[in-house]
């Protein structure tokens, strides 16, 4: 069975300091991977993604996310975070022969402080 | 914006009536999905559509009823909802790699 786990639930940080919120997987085959974030009464934002190739991917709003097959992890990361990034985070998972459908965690709040 | 549109974007209702949520794509994706995220809970994946055909149904209750009529468009008809069913309920959409989200329909059930 396919799963997700984001292991923090709330993730505080200071403005300008590094940012990263935890992802890890379990599935069969070679997985897909994504990060969501949801700003508050608002739907969903693709971030980034990652499927084949190089295991450091970049997306919006620079963030970035590693691929770690050994570990099994994906966790976004961001260098200098800033006020506006506060907002829920969700990974998601699916299989490379599979349809679109995806497995999300249950998503970390992330909190970004003056 | 993703361009994925839904309405209403906020709804309140009691356990007797009937309503419908719509959700619409014109991003040529050919596959719908809607969500329940309810708070302090992960995203509940309810149905998906592949080329207007329903693919899942995760054990929803039949007060939830899908229809798509084309991979443009997809409803969610409710009745007879209980309290428990509020929640903000999402559609989205892909075309087999990463889904884009409408903005939701905030449900509230009296």
């Amino acid at each position: 069975a396919q799963s997700v786990a984001q292991p923090e639930d709330q993730v505080n940080v200071a403005e300008g300091n590094p940012l990263t919120v935890k992802c890890t997987y379990s599935v069969s085959g070679n997985p897909y991977l994504f990060w969501y974030v949801q700003y508050p009464n608002r739907g969903l934002q693709f971030l980034l993604k990652y499927i084949t190739g190089d295991n450091l991917v970049k997306g919006s709003y620079g963030f970035e996310a590693e691929f770690n097959k050994s570990q099994t992890s994906f966790h976004l990361k961001k260098p200098s975070a800033l006020v506006s990034d506060s907002a829920l985070y969700f990974c998601a998972v699916r299989r490379d022969n599979q349809g679109g459908k995806l497995i999300f965690g249950q998503g970390t709040e992330l909190s970004v402080k003056p | 914006e993703t361009g994925v549109t839904q309405t209403p974007r906020h709804l309140v209702m009691g356990m007797t009536n009937k309503k419908s949520l719509k959700c619409e794509q014109h991003l040529g994706h050919n596959a719908m999905y809607w969500y329940k995220q309810s708070a302090k809970k992960p995203l509940e994946l309810m149905f998906v559509y592949n080329f207007k055909e329903q693919t899942e149904n995760n054990s929803v209750p039949s007060r939830f009823s899908p229809e798509c009529p084309n991979s443009s468009h997809l409803f969610l008809h409710l009745h007879t909802l209980q309290p428990e069913d509020s929640a903000l309920y999402l559609c989205a959409s892909s075309l087999g790699g990463e889904q884009f989200f409408g903005p939701g329909t905030r449900l509230t059930v009296l």
